[in-house]
């Protein structure tokens, strides 16, 4: 199993600008999550979701759009980059109430 | 909501002694309560955890202990190694589920040889 991957690694974007962070399990989780990770602030839940076509709105959610259409994916869309969202993302899955995966990370710097 | 504070925000131990860390939460309802180590670069990863009906759980060199009363938990690494140098985050379920977690803002250990 490659567990949870995220694309891309690293991304530079203007202010303005959309983009998708993409996130993937092959591990059949029915819950993923997504988190910014801030210096001094440790990691913040974005979004997340219990299933295909469920989501719901975690602490910060302003400012990103998320969907599920299949249990392996569980893309991030910024729809207008800002600076204020200059962060390192991380995805994450768990099954049920058990341990929730990390994947790597994508460094994101809005300029 | 829940916030989830943590101390110290780094330390500093010499090879061989121990290192304790320790979280609060405000959240009663919170029956969950996971440690991560995130190395440099890397996503955090899962090193313990304990859930509100046990006191204390220990895996080899790494424990927990949890307070319900005073609403504080805590990670006991012993007999440290240089390996053992990382971040560590604790976290509270966030209304009753563990997959949505409230982070503290960690605690960089760095272990001298």
């Amino acid at each position: 199993n490659a567990g949870v991957t995220q694309t891309p690694k690293f991304q530079v974007l203007k202010t303005g600008q959309s983009m998708t962070l993409q996130c993937a399990q092959d591990m059949n989780h029915e819950y993923m999550s997504w988190y910014r990770q801030d210096p001094g602030m440790g990691l913040r839940l974005i979004h997340y979701s219990v299933g295909a076509g469920i989501t719901d709105q975690g602490e910060v959610p302003n400012g990103y759009n998320v969907s599920r259409s299949t249990t392996e994916d569980f893309p991030l869309r910024l729809l207008s980059a800002a600076p204020s969202q200059t962060s390192v993302y991380f995805c994450a899955s768990s099954r049920g109430q058990d341990t929730q995966y990390f994947g790597p990370g994508t460094r994101l710097t809005v300029l | 909501g829940e916030n989830v504070e943590q101390h110290p925000s780094t330390l500093s131990v010499q090879e061989g002694d121990s290192a304790v860390i320790k979280c609060t939460y405000s959240d009663s309802a919170s029956n969950y309560f996971p440690w991560y180590k995130q190395e440099l670069g890397k996503g955090p990863q899962l090193i313990i955890d304990i859930r509100s009906n046990v006191g204390e759980k220990k895996d080899q060199r790494i424990a927990v202990t949890l307070n319900k009363t005073a609403k504080h938990f805590s990670l006991h690494i012993t007999e440290t190694q240089p390996e053992d140098s990382a971040v560590y985050f604790c976290a509270a379920s966030y209304r009753d589920s563990s997959y949505k977690l409230i982070f503290g803002s960690g605690t960089r250990l760095l272990v001298r040889p």
